[in-house]
């Protein structure tokens, strides 16, 4: 009954260091998402990947880098750091990428990341 | 995403009353997700639309996609403080994945 599960739920950095957050569903689900929300902003999306092996560039990729480790995880990356990925993230998964309710995407709870 | 607009951008509601959300697209959706966030939680998944027309209910909430499937409303009917939360719509058009809006926070006082 886990769903999505992502860790850790809150992180603070400073600015350089670098950090994974990482995401494990267990739904069997072929596509994964990482999600960025900013207030006023809704959710944007960083990276994604419609299977295992896979990975595309979503709305705001810069900064970040992803890896589909294989198909229940799907980990994001700040290499360096900066004040402007202070954020909150949500990994997110869905059965397919294409077809009706197919896309319907099962949340994480969210990392809530500072970068001072 | 510019792509999709909601509004209201915030409402404030007294216990009871009702209440609509709109969500807009410029371009036909394939199919409309609506969820709902509570304050520090992930997103719930309420209902998906995808017909014109078509309008879905589930307890007091009810979701509406209009006939050129470029627009929804999610209509909460006697408001209750457990429907405070951020709502989201979520587009799909015709790609692998979806877009949202910027979200509507309600807050319902008694």
């Amino acid at each position: 009954n886990a769903g999505v599960t992502q860790t850790p739920k809150f992180q603070v950095l400073k600015t350089g260091q670098s950090m994974t957050l990482q995401c494990a569903q267990d739904m069997n689900h072929n596509s994964m998402y990482w999600y960025r929300q900013d207030p006023g902003m809704g959710l944007r999306l960083i990276y994604y990947s419609a299977s295992e092996g896979t990975t595309d560039k979503g709305e705001v990729p810069n900064g970040y880098n992803v890896s589909r480790l294989n198909k229940r995880e799907f980990s994001l990356r700040l290499e360096s750091a900066a004040p402007s990925q202070t954020s909150v993230y949500f990994c997110a998964s869905s059965e397919d990428g294409t077809g009706s309710f197919q896309l319907r995407h099962t949340f994480g709870s969210g990392t809530r990341l500072t970068v001072v | 995403s510019q792509e999709l607009e909601q509004s209201p951008q915030s409402l404030i509601v007294q216990e009871g009353k009702n209440l609509t959300i709109n969500c807009t697209s410029s371009k036909t959706l394939y199919g409309l997700y609506w969820y709902k966030q509570k304050y520090g939680e992930g997103l719930i998944f309420l209902m998906m639309l995808q017909k014109g027309g078509e309008e879905k209910s589930h307890e007091k909430i009810t979701a509406k996609l209009d006939e050129k499937k470029q627009q929804s409303s999610l209509h909460i009917t006697a408001s209750q403080p457990s429907h405070a939360g951020i709502y989201l719509c979520g587009a799909d058009k015709n790609t692998d994945k979806l877009i949202f809006g910027t979200g509507t926070r309600l807050q319902v006082f008694p």
